[in-house]
């Protein structure tokens, strides 16, 4: 089964745009993780962040903690061709080790 | 870098037969993961390794699905008979411990013709 809930399912903006993906969650979490797959290939990870942290950056990464909403929202600012991916918010259960992703959201940056 | 291997990328195969694949994990890396991702959703964990040992395969179909990683490195995961719903992505993953972020591998395709 399947812990959270990503939103958009799809979204497609302009090259140089801002890109905003939404995920949401049922239980209490150790972490939120954020990951990334390029058609057809394995994923990449992004960035973690951690049940007591509300914020953390990587480059033109931006990623936000709302454990009272039970929500994460990843922004992509500056965004590039190479953005075009699926992303999918994956969530670490407290008290145990499984991680459980969310159904992904397919992002397309237009050029 | 280090690299998650699979082998192989690709696999056709009829309903009935049996097909295996294959996984290296990254050096050092004790947790080792399969999943199996559906077009259009996202990974749905297997069997998680712990070195040599299983600690969570609770959503392995077990009646035609085996998995093993008997020195606690590379790993195995099998299907006998293979059905047309198990046609999916097939990933493998490693970690340092289990609430550490993923290394994934470049996946297996398979078709279940």
């Amino acid at each position: 089964s399947q812990q959270g809930e990503e939103d958009p399912q799809a979204l497609s903006i302009q090259e140089g745009e801002n890109a905003t993906m939404n995920c949401s969650y049922k239980t209490s979490i150790n972490n939120l993780q954020w990951y990334r797959q390029n058609s057809g290939r394995g994923l990449v990870h992004l960035i973690l962040i951690r049940s007591n942290e509300r914020e953390k950056h990587s480059g033109r990464l931006r990623v936000t903690l709302d454990t009272s909403k039970k929500s994460s929202s990843l922004l992509i600012t500056a965004s590039r061709a190479a953005d075009t991916a699926s992303y999918f918010c994956a969530t670490v259960l407290q008290g145990a080790q499984k991680l459980v992703f969310g159904q992904g959201t397919r992002l397309t940056i237009n050029p | 870098e280090a690299e998650v291997a699979q082998s192989p990328r690709y696999k056709i195969t009829e309903k009935s037969q049996a097909v295996a694949f294959w996984c290296d994990p990254i050096s050092g890396h004790a947790t080792l993961y399969w999943y199996r991702q559906i077009l259009g959703q996202g990974p749905e964990l297997l069997v998680q390794f712990q070195d040599e040992s299983v600690v969570d395969d609770s959503q392995l179909p077990k009646d035609r699905f085996s998995a093993e990683r008997l020195k606690g490195v590379d790993s195995t995961l099998k299907i006998q008979p293979a059905e047309l719903g198990d046609s999916a992505m097939y990933l493998c993953a490693s970690s340092f411990s289990g609430g550490e972020p993923r290394f994934f591998g470049p996946g297996t395709r398979l078709t279940v013709l």
